[in-house]
């Protein structure tokens, strides 16, 4: 059983490329989420969505973009690379059922540095 | 709003004593309380949870917490530290619902020392 599968693992982008971040779960989750993690900040979470075709912003979507359009899949793009997208990125993703209490099930990671 | 204080960034105990990482959070609704344990160039992984019910919580790898309503705490606990153990902890809250928001402390580094 996967579970939820990011790539790449790691990437290094010049200032004001672009790239896609891909995430894919086999869990049949609704609830998909992309974080940010930054040394001593914890996680901050950038979008998520409810389901195929929905998506929203969370504490900091700018700079960033995501689509959904299967339960599976929910990529995150980033237009026009900037230093302060330097991070490692989590996709993760939860379950209504089970008492709908918000367990995340994460991904391993994806280490972006932009140069 | 939800939110999460992790007390002491970095914990360093010796091989053998006791364990403890301290969790606080701040919710309008009863929460539903996580700790995850991220092992270095790892994503996070559930190490235990409160949801409902008995509130001395037991997880993975010897670790327990307990949730204190009256304390607003939710501190993460294991009698015996191993090396294995080294890893960086979060502390997280959730109050469930339609949209399952997870607000995540700042994160505690464990170091154990042999």
């Amino acid at each position: 059983n996967a579970g939820v599968t990011q790539t790449p693992k790691f990437r290094i982008l010049k200032i004001g490329q672009s790239m896609t971040l891909q995430c894919t779960q086999d869990m049949n989750h609704n609830y998909m989420y992309w974080y940010r993690q930054d040394p001593g900040m914890g996680l901050k979470l950038i979008y998520y969505s409810v389901g195929a075709g929905i998506t929203d912003k969370g504490e900091v979507p700018n700079g960033y973009n995501v689509s959904r359009s299967t339960t599976e899949d929910f990529p995150l793009r980033l237009e026009l690379a900037a230093p302060s997208q330097t991070s490692v990125y989590f996709c993760a993703s939860s379950s209504t059922s089970g008492g709908n209490t918000g367990e995340l099930f994460f991904g391993e990671g994806s280490r972006l540095t932009v140069l | 709003a939800q939110s999460v204080t992790q007390l002491g960034s970095h914990v360093s105990v010796s091989e053998g004593a006791l364990v403890l990482l301290r969790c606080n959070y701040s919710s309008s609704v009863p929460p539903y309380l996580f700790w995850y344990v991220q092992y270095p160039n790892q994503g996070l992984q559930l190490l235990l949870k409160y949801t409902t019910g008995a509130t001395l919580v037991k997880g993975i790898n010897g670790f327990e917490a307990e949730f204190k309503k009256s304390e607003t705490s939710f501190h993460l606990t294991k009698p015996s530290a191993h090396m294995s153990d080294a890893a960086e902890y979060f502390c997280a809250v959730s109050e469930g619902g339609g949209y399952q928001k997870v607000t995540f402390g700042i994160g505690t580094k464990l170091q154990v020392i042999p």
